[in-house]
């Protein structure tokens, strides 16, 4: 099974920082990466697929890059709506796996 | 697009049960569809997929033997039958829609709210 290391686990920001979360696979997985945005009690929302492409309704400031086995999510000026978990996936082989999560939390 | 789970509560050790998901707002018959679930406080766990035409089906190690998805595409419904139920199987099951019709590549770009599941005596 291909692991997905993210980092960090939680990261506490402000409002209007930047921050970016990072994502790395056990073994070549081309862009075959997914980004989620999961907020207490909610189900997970896809942010962006295939490593950069922002999904319809999701604000600009979410950023995803890398290929291979590196990847990252930005997001510019962090809003309050915004605090969150973040989950990486990749969808490069069966099982598909998950990240274990980055907990943005406000400072 | 609604996906609307339900069946979920709380069963035995050892007991089965089954999970639907009822889907609109979409051509049910041209997407594949998936279950992932999420123990309570952990991350989300892959557990199943089926193709668009029922015709491929993917279940992870952990369920397999266990678990079986299927759909009827007729009533736009999905289905988790799940059997020899273990405590580690606690946790809320979303349905999740697939942006493709083939387990190949898997962008699901919508989810249900979920339904909890609780293996407990």
């Amino acid at each position: 099974d291909i692991q997905m290391t993210q980092s960090p686990s939680s990261l506490s920001a402000s409002v209007g920082d930047s921050v970016t979360v990072t994502c790395r696979a056990s073994q070549y997985i081309s862009n075959y990466l997914n980004w989620y945005q999961q907020k207490p009690g909610r189900a997970p929302k896809l942010l962006i697929s295939s490593a950069s492409n922002l999904r319809s309704g999701v604000p600009s400031r979410f950023t995803g890059s890398g290929s291979g086995t590196d990847f990252s999510l930005t997001i510019s000026s962090l809003q309050p709506e915004d605090f969150a978990t973040y989950y990486c996936q990749q969808s490069y082989s069966t099982p598909w796996t998950f990240g274990h999560g980055t907990k943005v939390e406000i400072k | 697009v609604q996906l609307v789970e339900s069946g979920g509560g709380l069963v035995q050790p050892g007991g089965s049960l089954r999970l639907s998901c009822s889907a609109s707002g979409f051509t049910f018959s041209n997407h594949a569809l998936h279950w992932v679930r999420q123990a309570p406080g952990r991350g989300l766990e892959y557990v199943s997929g089926i193709s668009s035409n029922g015709g491929d089906r993917y279940h992870a190690d952990v369920v397999k033997g266990r678990f079986t998805i299927s759909r009827d595409n007729a009533e736009n419904t999905l289905y988790l039958q799940m059997t020899s139920l273990r405590p580690a199987d606690t946790a809320v099951y979303y349905c999740v829609k697939d942006e493709g019709r083939w387990l190949t590549i898997m962008i699901p770009d919508y989810w249900g709210q979920g339904t909890l599941l609780t293996v407990s005596s």
